[in-house]
């Protein structure tokens, strides 16, 4: 069966500090691969999202930045975290069965930046 | 205009109520039809999905899709308060890379 991890599941940071989250999945291989971003009591935000190995699409410019060094591994990232950075951060991976496509969000990160 | 629109509610029904959320949307090249539940703090799971127009039941839950309307719907019969929870929509066109999601109706459903 296909399995995403996220880590770490809560994170509290400085304004300034530098951010890495980290996404992988089990159990497929190729699959595409997204970060979006949760506000308090608002819809998703797709930040990121990858297609292949070192291919990474940004749909919001902004202060993060991905990369997908491995076919199963999906990172985010920030030199230098704002205070609109804080959010819940959800990444997910998409395949294609048994005739459609199907979505699926990991457990997602709570990042607060004080 | 958003490409997906839904209510955000929030909606509170008693337990055994039925449950109707909708979404509506523009782009008619939409073809996949998602569902998604996503409890407090938690990431979304997957409910139900629909390929182009018509119903699909899975237990409680029916999901239906009206394209000539791009009008969708999901239905909780017998609702539990362990369905409250915020409801998201989520579609796609066949090439698409990517989903337009709603923005969520939160449901409380009272014991």
């Amino acid at each position: 069966s296909q399995t995403i991890h996220q880590w770490p599941a809560t994170l509290v940071q400085p304004v300034g500090s530098p951010l890495s989250l980290e996404c992988t999945v089990e159990g497929t291989s190729n699959p595409n691969l997204y970060w979006y971003r949760q506000a308090a009591g608002r819809g998703l935000q797709l930040l990121f999202y990858s297609v292949g190995i070192g291919q990474i699409s940004s749909e919001v410019p902004q202060n993060l930045s991905a990369s997908r060094p491995q076919d199963r591994q999906f990172i985010l990232s920030s030199k230098k975290l704002l205070l609109s950075d804080s959010g819940f951060y959800l990444c997910a991976w998409r395949f294609f069965w048994r005739g459609v496509y199907e979505q699926y969000f990991g457990p997602g990160t709570r990042l607060t930046v004080t | 205009q958003k490409e997906v629109e839904q209510d955000p509610g929030p909606l509170s029904v008693p337990e055994g109520a039925i449950v109707s959320l909708n979404c509506t949307y523009s782009n008619s090249a939409f073809q996949y039809f998602m569902w998604y539940r996503q409890y407090s703090r938690k990431g979304p799971e997957l409910l139900m999905y629909t390929y182009s127009s018509g119903n699909k039941e899975d237990g409680r839950f029916t999901a239906q899709v009206d394209k000539s309307s791009k009008y969708i719907s999901l239905f909780i019969r017998d609702s539990q308060p362990s369905d409250s929870a915020t409801y998201l929509c989520a579609m796609s066109g066949v090439n698409d890379y990517k989903l337009s999601f709603g923005a969520g109706t939160t449901v409380t459903v009272r014991a």
